[in-house]
């Protein structure tokens, strides 16, 4: 079935610090939608994409949806503490289950010792 | 405007019980999807409801049901409890029936014990 797959599974920022990661699949999305998540918490929306090679930017956050449509990255710029927290990728599932969301397994920022 | 809500914001069962979760939706949204997060994973869609019916259902045994209601308000109930069904259960609300961005709530931490 439909996977997606984020890189790294963790990573360690420090205060200042730009933050990269992406989410990759075998297969088209049509939609990539990011979400951060706060331990103890559900996941808050961040950027939804919705075109190939759309790049979108929500405060120091910038999302971009790939051309091959089969990935997706974001971008944290100036990173501050609360920018802890995992982020997971999130696409419709490809002739799935109506409002089937595929999730990756994220990834999970935290502050550099 | 109303977020998404749930309750009871966590919940310690017995296995072989039965246990119902409540989520009311984001003010003006008619579709909710409800979702099950093991510790370190991403959510997995569990089914989706649209106008009062099921729209949609992941992988999940039919002792996971559930219902809306006309104030598009869910609940979902799980029967037969296992140990395994213990996790973060999570509701979204969004605007249609199809796959566009979804709104979570704070989760119901499930224990079986």
């Amino acid at each position: 079935g439909q996977q997606l797959n984020q890189s790294p599974q963790s990573m360690f920022i420090q205060e200042g610090e730009d933050v990269s990661m992406n989410c990759t699949s075998s297969s088209i999305f049509n939609t990539w939608l990011w979400y951060k998540q706060d331990p103890g918490e559900g996941p808050v929306l961040l950027i939804a994409l919705y075109k190939a090679g759309e790049l979108t930017s929500n405060g120091r956050l910038t999302a971009q949806f790939g051309i091959t449509r089969k990935d997706s990255f974001l971008n944290i710029s100036a990173s501050i503490p609360s920018d802890v927290g995992i982020y997971f990728c999130a696409g419709p599932a490809y002739g799935g289950s109506q409002g089937n969301l595929i999730f990756g397994k994220g990834t999970k920022l935290s502050v550099k010792p | 405007e109303t977020g998404v809500t749930q309750s009871p914001t966590h919940l310690i069962k017995t296995r072989g019980q039965q246990v119902t979760l409540r989520c009311s939706s984001q003010s003006g949204h008619n579709t909710v999807s409800w979702y099950q997060q093991a510790l370190g994973q991403g959510p997995q869609f569990i089914f989706q409801y649209y106008r009062e019916e099921e729209n949609g259902r992941g992988n999940f045994p039919p002792r996971f049901s559930g219902l809306q209601f006309p104030n598009y308000s869910s609940e979902l109930n799980v029967n037969a409890l296992e140990l395994d069904d213990s996790a973060l259960y999570l509701c979204a609300s969004s605007l249609s029936g199809g796959n566009t961005e979804a709104f979570f709530g704070q989760g119901t931490r499930l224990t079986v014990v």
